[in-house]
């Protein structure tokens, strides 16, 4: 149980673009989930959380309208990087709360952006 | 001072041997401490979670809290090579409040 997947794993787009990445709770109903960015040898950085029905809560320093994030399902978030530049280059990961209610989080396998 | 601490190595063991990864922490409020292995280019794991001191046992891991020096430990016995990965180590305090996580530790065992 408490299967996350991200979609698509993989993306490379031109400078400019936007790029849709989805998160998708499998077995299991996820009010919050979050989106991670990681770096090369850094730490997962959070960028916002994400809750069902209302505005996700950015983090400092995160810019919410390049970063949209829209939760509209209790199965579906959604990170849409808009204007997308090489600096946005990076793994973005999403993860959700446990369904059992405890702190942990499941995360997704990750998505690969490439902004060229 | 980062609120918590981990060296990113990389480890490497041999095969079979015990595998001790540890992470300190500064932040005297946290109570729910997690273990998460991550394989390269693919999202964290969950591993293991405690909310107390003491010991906790799944299988050939085992999570060791001491919140009086504000240190845990994951400890591995028998490694395997599929055991290489990066070992994160996360924290909160508790009540759905935002989790940190330990930088990783790069963990090869070498066959």
């Amino acid at each position: 149980g408490a299967v996350v997947s991200q979609h698509p794993s993989r993306v490379i787009c031109k400078s400019g673009t936007s790029v849709k990445i989805e998160c998708r709770s499998l077995d299991f109903q996820a009010t919050t989930m979050f989106w991670y960015r990681q770096f090369p040898k850094q730490s997962l950085m959070l960028m916002a959380t994400s809750n069902e029905g209302s505005k996700a809560t950015y983090e400092q320093g995160v810019e919410k309208d390049k970063f949209l994030i829209n939760h509209a399902s209790l199965t579906l978030s959604t990170l849409t990087v808009t204007s997308a530049h090489p600096e946005d280059s990076s793994f973005y990961i999403c993860s959700a709360r446990a369904p059992t209610g405890g702190d942990e989080q499941y995360f997704g396998p990750g998505t690969r952006l490439t902004v060229t | 001072q980062k609120e918590v601490e981990q060296d990113p190595g990389p480890l490497s063991v041999p095969e079979g041997a015990i595998v001790s990864l540890n992470c300190t922490y500064s932040n005297s409020a946290f109570q729910y401490f997690m273990w998460y292995r991550q394989y390269s280019r693919k999202g964290p794991e969950l591993l293991m979670y405690t909310y107390s001191s003491g010991n906790k046992e799944d299988g050939r891991f085992t999570a060791q809290v001491d919140k009086s020096s504000k240190y845990i430990s994951l400890f591995i016995r028998d490694s395997q090579p599929s055991d290489s990965a990066t070992y994160l180590c996360a924290m909160n305090s508790g009540g759905y409040q935002k989790v940190t996580f330990g930088i990783g530790t790069k963990l090869q065992v070498i066959p």
